[in-house]
C-alpha cells in the first residue's frame, strides 16, 4: 500500500520556539493531506486540510497563524508549530488519501506520527 | 458538530472468543467508515473499511453497518491476545474529501 513517512519522529523542544514536522507521500502524489492531533487518552482530531498550491483549511479552534500548514509539493507538507507551549504537547499525525481509489471516504494512509513534547 | 460516539472500555474478552466493537454517528452525510486498530504511541493502522448497508468480511474481521440507523460494528472472531489494542471508529466527512471523524476508540484486551 500507499506510504506515508513523518520526521522527525519525536522532539522537544523549549517554551516558545518553532518546531517543523514534515508528512512526505513516497510512492504516491497527493494533492490532500491532512494533519490530526491526539492528546493523551483521547481520539484523533482533525486540526487541517493541507492543499497542494492554495492555503490549508483549519478547522474550528485551530489558530492558523500558530499552525502553519505549506504543502509545497505534490508529495511534502509541513506543519510549523510557532511560539509552542506545553499545551501544545501532543501526538501529531498526518495522513493522505489513497490515490488510486476514487470512492467517496477514501482509505487514509496515515503516516508515523510526531511525538512533541514542549518544556 | 458532528460526532462519533464509542465505549471507551476496557472490554475484556477472552482468547478465541468474538470480541464485538461497536460505534455511532451522527452526520448522516457519511457515506464511508472505518475501523483503525492504534497500539499505544502508534498511528491508526487500517482494519476495515465499510460503505454499503450490511455485513463486510475479511479474515477474522467483520465489519457492519447500518445507516438508517447510524450505526458500525466491528466483530473480531477467534481473538488473539495480539488484537490487544484500542479500536477507533472513523465515518468519513462530507464527500471524503474532508478528511475523517473519529470516535475516542475502545480499549479491548484480550486475555490468554
Amino acid at each position: 500500500g500507499a506510504v506515508v513517512s513523518q520526521h522527525p519522529s519525536r522532539v522537544i523542544c523549549k517554551s516558545g520556539t518553532s518546531v517543523k514536522i514534515e508528512c512526505r507521500s513516497l510512492d504516491f502524489q497527493a494533492t490532500t493531506m491532512f494533519w490530526y492531533r491526539q492528546f493523551p487518552k483521547q481520539s484523533l482530531m482533525l486540526m487541517a486540510t493541507s492543499n497542494e498550491g492554495s492555503k490549508a483549511t483549519y478547522e474550528q479552534g485551530v489558530e492558523k497563524d500558530k499552525f502553519l500548514i505549506n504543502h509545497a509539493s505534490l508529495t511534502l507538507s509541513t506543519l510549523t508549530v510557532t511560539s509552542a507551549h506545553p499545551e501544545d504537547s501532543s501526538f501529531y499525525i498526518c495522513s493522505a488519501p489513497n490515490p488510486t481509489s476514487s470512492l467517496l471516504g477514501d482509505t487514509q494512509y496515515f503516516g508515523p506520527g510526531t511525538r512533541l513534547t514542549v518544556l | 458538530q458532528k460526532e462519533v460516539e464509542q465505549n471507551s472500555g476496557p472490554l475484556s474478552v477472552p482468547e478465541g472468543a468474538i470480541a464485538s466493537l461497536n460505534c455511532t454517528y451522527s452526520d448522516r452525510v457519511s457515506q464511508s467508515f472505518f475501523w483503525y486498530r492504534q497500539y499505544s504511541g502508534k498511528s491508526p493502522e487500517l482494519i476495515m473499511s465499510i460503505y454499503s448497508n450490511g455485513d463486510k468480511e475479511d479474515g477474522r474481521f467483520t465489519a457492519q453497518l447500518n445507516k438508517a440507523s447510524q450505526y458500525v460494528s466491528l466483530l473480531i472472531r477467534d481473538s488473539q491476545p495480539s488484537d490487544s489494542a484500542t479500536y477507533l471508529c472513523a465515518a468519513a466527512r462530507g464527500g471524503g474529501a474532508d478528511g475523517l471523524t473519529f470516535g475516542k476508540g475502545t480499549h479491548l484486551i484480550i486475555q490468554p
